[in-house]
């Protein structure tokens, strides 16, 4: 069965600065990847995903994450970050092949200072 | 597009009182279902999911129960709340399509139990 680890439970960042949040996972095979967003008392927001091809994906809000077979990682990159990226990271993974269930990480609460 | 319904937003019942939380899904058919768990600093429990009608998997056993009525209508219930049961309810659904499982989340039920 799979596994998610997010090692940053908080991380504190400054308006502007760049940003990345850690995953790593552990899957015997091809894995599917994703990192979602939710905003207080809100939903989660898929940010993007991974399933194969180009290891650097791209997504929305100017978040991109990279898939690292050697390390079981894919981590979670913004060049700049917003105030309005305060938010919690949970990133996922599914297995490929076919799966109705998602294996989610523990999150990552992100607050951003002016 | 597909949108997915979650209500009531808010809930606030006693313990020992019945529970039922509805979530529908439109814009696809015969999409898989899903009903989360979030309590404070715990990140996300899978509590059932449902791949069809009257089709329903239990991950997590609990006083909880879930329903399938309908292609698009999933229900989460109650006979008696325990202050345990408080918490954010999220629904989410997927479509297998292409061997992906991308999971699109609801707005959630915040559930206080007093």
């Amino acid at each position: 069965a799979q596994s998610v680890t997010q090692p940053d439970i908080h991380i504190t960042v400054s308006e502007g600065a760049s940003l990345e949040l850690r995953c790593n996972y552990s899957y015997g095979a091809t894995p599917y990847l994703f990192w979602y967003v939710q905003s207080p008392g809100q939903g989660l927001q898929l940010l993007l995903k991974y399933f194969s091809g180009d290891t650097l994906v791209q997504g929305i809000k100017g978040f991109e994450a990279e898939f690292k077979r050697s390390q079981s990682s894919f981590n979670l990159r913004k060049p700049s970050v917003h105030w309005s990226d305060a938010a919690e990271y949970f990133c996922a993974v599914g297995a490929a092949g076919g799966s109705e269930k998602l294996v989610f990480g523990k999150g990552t609460k992100l607050t951003v200072n002016p | 597009s597909q949108t997915i319904h979650q209500w009531p937003a808010t809930l606030v019942q006693p313990v020992g009182s019945p529970l039922s939380l509805e979530c529908t899904v439109e814009g696809t058919s015969n999409p898989n279902l899903y009903w989360y768990r979030q309590a404070a600093g715990r990140g996300l429990q899978l509590l059932f999911y449902s791949v069809g009608i009257g089709q329903i998997s239990s991950e997590v056993p609990q006083n909880l129960s879930a329903s399938r009525p309908q292609d698009r209508q999933f229900i989460l219930s109650s006979k008696k709340l325990l202050l345990s049961d408080s918490g954010f309810y999220l629904c989410a659904w997927s479509v297998l399509a292409g061997l992906t499982d991308t999971q699109y989340f609801g707005p959630g039920t915040r559930l206080t139990v007093l």
